[in-house]
């Protein structure tokens, strides 16, 4: 069963705008990531943070993670309208191996 | 310079015909992952393999099956694909020392008629 759970379920912003995107996890983890999917195409990693670390940055992303809530948020900021795609957030746990557990994603749309 | 590759991008198959999805990489990771993905939703892990170790998910349907005849190489085949079966196929691979990061092919759009 998928242990992740994001929110919102859709987004739509301004271009310049920051977006933030939610997810919250179930199990314990290792590491949580985040990806992102063009339409129709397959997902591209964005960002890992481990389970000891509570911020990361990587150009215009910013993630946090809160092991004792169980979630972590996505920040884009300044964004652009190429940044419309569907973000996924994905957990491996001590339980998982190899496995990722994706979150149901959240859409988000940023108008031009 | 695609680095996991997935061919057909677009395949339609008929009702109940086998059809076969594959999957190559130039990563030389050591695992390599099968996804089915149905619009607007999370991709649902089918099976995976570690090295040569076939790992399936309790709730993939016998109708789907795999091979990894080589590190470079796997395949999906859905031996009588019904209606339900229309969806992204997404092929995955990664590595433990890289923590498991999953890159990812173009996918291919099954169809069925």
């Amino acid at each position: 069963s998928q242990q992740g759970e994001e929110d919102p379920q859709a987004l739509s912003i301004q271009e310049g705008e920051n977006a933030t995107m939610n997810c919250s996890y179930k199990t314990s983890i290792n590491n949580l990531q985040w990806y992102r999917q063009n339409s129709g195409r397959g997902l591209v990693h964005l960002i890992l943070i481990r389970s000891n670390e509570r911020e990361k940055h990587s150009g215009r992303l910013r993630v946090t993670l809160d092991t004792s809530k169980k979630s972590s948020s996505l920040l884009i900021t300044a964004s652009r309208a190429a940044d419309t795609a569907s973000y996924f957030c994905a957990t491996d746990g001590e339980t998982s191996g190899s496995r990722l557990t994706f979150g149901e994603g959240t859409q988000l749309t940023v108008n031009p | 310079d695609a680095m996991v590759i997935q061919n057909p991008r677009y395949q339609v198959t008929q009702f109940g015909k086998p059809v076969t999805l594959s999957c190559s990489q130039t990563l030389n990771h050591n695992v390599m992952y099968w996804y089915q993905q149905k619009s607007s939703q999370a991709p649902k892990l089918l099976f995976h393999y570690y090295d040569k170790d076939f790992n399936n998910e309790a709730d993939t349907p016998d109708n789907f099956q795999s091979r990894r005849p080589n590190t470079s190489f796997c395949f999906l085949d859905i031996r009588s694909p019904g209606l339900g079966d229309a969806a992204m196929y997404l092929c995955a691979t990664s590595r433990a020392t890289l923590a498991f990061i999953q890159y990812f092919g173009a996918g291919t759009r099954l169809s069925v008629l």
